[in-house]
């Protein structure tokens, strides 16, 4: 499997500021999701994101709030801007293999006060 | 949207016990992923299923993909404290739509 780094691991966030996560994959992967965990629930889709295209949202989520880049095979961010307390959750990026398999990153847990 | 029902909701057994949970769906899918996280960390691919009525075993795991494409269930044999954490089953309709569509998961707590 493909080893994924996220960063920040963690992090402590004031409401209206916006917070950037890094998703790093160690090998090429044409597509790469980004899903959010609130706390003691399932993950939640938030967006895919294939390179040299734009993202695209699931119902409920927009560009606005959640910006997406995809320089690369190999890295992906996401903003989660002017975040208020209902953002904090654990955001993971999760890489899908040529196999068809689907892995995720050790996330980034976030709390906005 | 397509839904997954995923249960029991929580477990507590023994150790050395065996386990079995399960999730059933709405719809068809064509993959079937099952996924177990630990306490601040990611969910972990456990075992993959790709086609109806696939056993696949992972070590004390063992999965099967449902005939009909809509269910599917997780086996831990021989139960150890490790066992412990949250398991998830996630599946995919597949067809150009890759999304997963994740269950609410299992809690299972192992009593040594």
């Amino acid at each position: 499997s493909a080893v994924i780094s996220q960063k920040p691991s963690r992090d402590i966030c004031q409401r209206g500021t916006s917070l950037t996560i890094q998703c790093q994959v160690d090998s090429q992967v044409t597509m790469m999701f980004w899903y959010r965990q609130q706390p003691g629930q399932s993950l939640t889709l938030i967006a895919t994101a294939n390179q040299g295209s734009e993202a695209t949202y699931e119902s409920g989520f927009v560009i606005d709030k959640f910006p997406i880049s995809r320089p690369n095979l190999t890295f992906s961010t996401l903003t989660v801007s002017n975040m208020s307390p209902e953002d904090s959750s654990i955001y993971l990026c999760s890489p899908r293999a040529g196999s068809g398999a689907q892995y995720f990153g050790p996330g980034t847990r976030l709390l906005v006060l | 949207g397509q839904q997954l029902n995923q249960s029991p909701q929580s477990m507590f057994i023994q150790e050395g016990e065996d386990v079995s949970m399960n999730c059933t769906s709405s719809s068809i899918f064509n993959t079937w992923l099952w996924y177990k996280q630990d306490p601040g960390e990611g969910p972990v691919l456990l075992i993959a299923l790709y086609k109806a009525g696939e056993l696949t075993s992972n070590g004390r795991l063992t999965a099967q993909f449902g005939i009909t494409r809509k269910d599917s269930f997780l086996n831990i044999s021989a139960s150890i404290p490790s066992d412990v954490g949250i398991y998830f089953c996630a599946g995919s309709a597949g067809a150009g739509s890759y999304q997963l569509t994740f269950g609410k998961g299992t809690k299972l707590s192992v009593i040594p």
